[in-house]
């Protein structure tokens, strides 16, 4: 079974532009989350979306926004980047909210 | 607020010795728990997963659940140099079920 999918795997932007995280879940995964990853943080939870719908949101500004699709594949929007968004974003699937969830490779963002 | 409390370490062991990181959590609601396991520059990977208070072994790894106390343990035998990462605990449950991630533990095996 294919693991969790994100793309881009990279990706290099300016101060002030947007970017779009993509994720594809495992196969039959309909639970998926977004946490972002920086040095000395941990896992920050950002959102949570089941069955199309957003569960729960973390303490992101709203610069940060997401989405899920009908076939659970799910994109992060994060608008006018500032330097402190250069992290690693991971996605995670699960069956459902509260199950083992399974991260991506995630996207590694920098912001210059 | 949900919270997820681990030792930052580092932890440093000899190589055949047993490791044993700890995690506590503040939320009586949290039913199910989980440890990762991830490598400098990779995404964290599963390796525990536990529901119940007592034991859990899956090869050399053994989780440890003791709800009373809200505190979870994960034991690595004859730990091995490529087990030299850090350990994420995470917990979910109570009224979202939102899965909360401690900090992490980082462990070294020495050879």
């Amino acid at each position: 079974k294919a693991g969790v999918t994100q793309t881009p795997r990279y990706l290099i932007k300016t101060r002030g532009q947007q970017v779009t995280l993509s994720c594809s879940p495992i196969s039959g995964h309909r639970s998926v989350s977004w946490y972002q990853q920086t040095p000395g943080q941990g896992l920050q939870f950002l959102f949570e979306y089941f069955s199309e719908t957003q569960r729960n949101k973390g303490n992101f500004p709203g610069r940060f926004s997401g989405r899920q699709f009908s076939n659970s594949r799910s994109e992060m929007n994060v608008s006018t980047l500032e330097l402190g968004d250069s992290a690693l974003y991971l996605c995670a699937s699960s069956r459902r909210w509260g199950d083992e969830q399974y991260f991506g490779p995630g996207t590694r963002l920098t912001v210059t | 607020q949900k919270e997820v409390e681990q030792n930052s370490g580092p932890l440093s062991v000899p190589e055949g010795a047993i490791a044993s990181l700890n995690c506590t959590y503040s939320d009586r609601g949290s039913q199910s728990f989980f440890w990762y396991r991830q490598y400098s520059g990779k995404s964290p990977e599963l390796i525990m997963s536990i529901y119940s208070n007592g034991d859990k072994e899956d090869g050399r790894f053994t989780a440890q659940l003791n709800k009373a106390s809200q505190y979870v343990s994960l034991l690595i035998r004859d730990s091995q140099p490529s087990d030299s990462a850090t350990y994420l605990c995470a917990a979910s449950g109570g009224s979202n079920y939102k899965l909360t991630f401690g900090k992490g533990t980082l462990l070294t095996v020495n050879p």
